[in-house]
C-alpha cells in the first residue's frame, strides 16, 4: 500500500535551515512526488515536484531558498535563510498506477 | 496569472447536497485536468478525484465514487464537485486544484497540482 509518512512538528530559527523528510512506503521508493505549503488560513500553495534522482521543477514564483533532493525512499524539502513567513503545513504527495492521489499527514514548521 | 476562485461558505442538513464552483481564469481551462481535495479538520489532505476540463472524463477516489459527481462548463471556464448524501464527517475545507500537466498534451493528468482554489468551507449539521 502506496503511504506517505511525514514527521508532524519541526522548528528552526529565523534565518537558519530546515530539512523536512516525507518517507514512502516499502516497494515505492522509486515515486516521484510534490511538496505543497499551506500556510495559516490559506489554500496550500504547490512548491515543486521531486524526482527519485533528485532532480525537482518549482512552481511559479517559488524563491531559490526552497530546493528538494532525494535519497532512497526519503524525499526531502530544505528550506534555507528561513523567515517569518516560512511557518506553515508542509504536505508531501504523491500518485500511485491505480490512478489514485495519496498525501502525507503534514509537518507543522515552526519558525523561532 | 493562473487563479481558481471558488464558490462560498455552504451550511447543510445531514442527507442533502451541496455543490461546490471553481472558476478558472488565466490560462486555457480545456487543457489540463482539475481534481478535487478536501481537509476535514485536523485531518490530512484527501483527493477525491478529477475531471478532464476537456472532454469531461471523470475518475473518482474509490472512497467517494458513490456520492460524487464532478463536472464542469466550459463556457463558463468553470468546474464543479457535487457531494451527495451528506454526513457530519463531510465537514470540510473543499479545494479544487489545477493538475500540473496539459492533458492536451499528454493524454494523461500528471496527478500532481501547480494552483489551488482558496477552498469552500462546508459544514454539515442538522
Amino acid at each position: 500500500q502506496l503511504v506517505l509518512t511525514q514527521s508532524p512538528s519541526a522548528s528552526a530559527s529565523l534565518g537558519a535551515s530546515v530539512k523536512l523528510t516525507c518517507t514512502l512506503s516499502s516497494g515505492h521508493s522509486s515515486y516521484a512526488i510534490a511538496w505543497h505549503q499551506q500556510q495559516p488560513e490559506k489554500g496550500p500553495r504547490y512548491l515543486m515536484k521531486l524526482n527519485s534522482d533528485g532532480s525537482h521543477s518549482k512552481g511559479d514564483g517559488i524563491p531559490d531558498r526552497f530546493s528538494g533532493s532525494s535519497s532512497g525512499a526519503e524525499r526531502y524539502l530544505t528550506i534555507s535563510s528561513l523567515q517569518s513567513e516560512d511557518e506553515a503545513d508542509y504536505y508531501c504527495q504523491t500518485w500511485g498506477t491505480g490512478t489514485y492521489v495519496v498525501f502525507g499527514g503534514g509537518t507543522k514548521l515552526t519558525v523561532l | 496569472q493562473v487563479q481558481l476562485v471558488q464558490s462560498g461558505a455552504e451550511v447543510k442538513k445531514p442527507g442533502a447536497s451541496v455543490k461546490v464552483s471553481c472558476k478558472a481564469s488565466g490560462y486555457t481551462f480545456t487543457s489540463y485536468a482539475m481534481h478535487w481535495v478536501r481537509q476535514a479538520p485536523g485531518q490530512r489532505l484527501e483527493w477525491m478525484g478529477w475531471i478532464n476540463a476537456g472532454n469531461g472524463y471523470t475518475k473518482y477516489s474509490q472512497k467517494f465514487q458513490a456520492r460524487v459527481t464532478i463536472t464542469r462548463d466550459t463556457s463558463a471556464s468553470t468546474a464543479y464537485m457535487e457531494l451527495s448524501s451528506l454526513r457530519s464527517e463531510d465537514t470540510a475545507f473543499y479545494y479544487c486544484a489545477r493538475d500540473r500537466e496539459s492533458i492536451a498534451v499528454a493524454g494523461l493528468p500528471g496527478y500532481y497540482f501547480d494552483y489551488w482554489g482558496q477552498g469552500t468551507l462546508v459544514t454539515v449539521s442538522s
